[in-house]
């Protein structure tokens, strides 16, 4: 069964760094490619970046000099670090299996709300 | 690509067909994916490639469209789709339309 579950801070604070996690079970992150999206509280869906199965990563470019996303294929986690961050890098933070580079997201985690306040 | 998705907000009657639209700023060649969000929870994938259900969806949902314009339908609508639904294109790169939130009139 395909799982994705995030796990990171509730709250940062501004300028600081977001680090969060998604452990998948189910398929490898060497056989599939896995998305980070984010959705500010009440608004729309925004991509992220991905890590492909090979292991390269692509960034959104709006947010690509903040951004670093990483694995550990021996414990099939992604994870996904975002500096400087500010009030509106507030909202729901998503990872998401994809089927094939480029495609739709057939699997998502839970999420985790993370709130950038003082 | 800029994905628009009308309407915005969109109130409908148990058993009514709905049908809710998203139009990409140019050509996306079919690649389009529909999600349904509820409160709270992750988007779900309902549609991709445009018209192709995904396993485990019920068959009242389908999609439809070409080029730039495409549509979500639900035959006949039941009280656990109120959602707000949200098209995708990966053609190039992949962009978010800003969603159509479904309620019970």
């Amino acid at each position: 069964q395909v799982r994705l579950k995030e796990s990171g801070p509730r709250l940062v604070q501004p300028s600081q760094t977001l680090s969060v996690t998604c452990t998948v079970s189910g398929f490898s992150v060497t056989s599939y490619h896995v998305s980070w999206v984010r959705q500010p509280p009440g608004k729309g869906l925004e991509w992220v970046g991905a890590i492909w199965k090979g292991g390269s990563t692509d960034y959104n470019s709006a947010l690509k000099s903040r951004l670093s996303i990483s694995r550990d294929t021996s414990k099939n986690q992604v994870f996904l670090k975002m500096n400087s961050l500010q009030t509106d890098d507030t909202g729901t933070y998503y990872c998401a299996k994809q089927k094939y580079s480029g495609a739709y997201f057939d699997y998502w985690g839970q999420g985790v709300m993370v709130t950038v306040s003082s | 690509i800029q994905m628009t998705q009308s309407p915005s907000l969109l109130s409908a009657s148990v058993g009514d067909r709905v049908t809710l639209s998203c139009k990409a700023g140019q050509n996306i060649n079919n690649y389009l994916a529909w999600y349904q969000q509820k409160l709270g929870e992750a988007p779900k994938l309902l549609i991709y490639n445009a018209n192709s259900l995904q396993t485990g969806i019920p068959s009242r949902f389908s999609g439809s469209g070409s080029g730039t314009d495409y549509t979500l339908t639900i035959s006949s609508l039941q009280p656990e789709d109120v959602a707000t639904y949200f098209c995708q294109q990966y053609n190039s790169w992949t962009t978010f339309g800003g969603g159509t939130k479904l309620e019970l009139k």
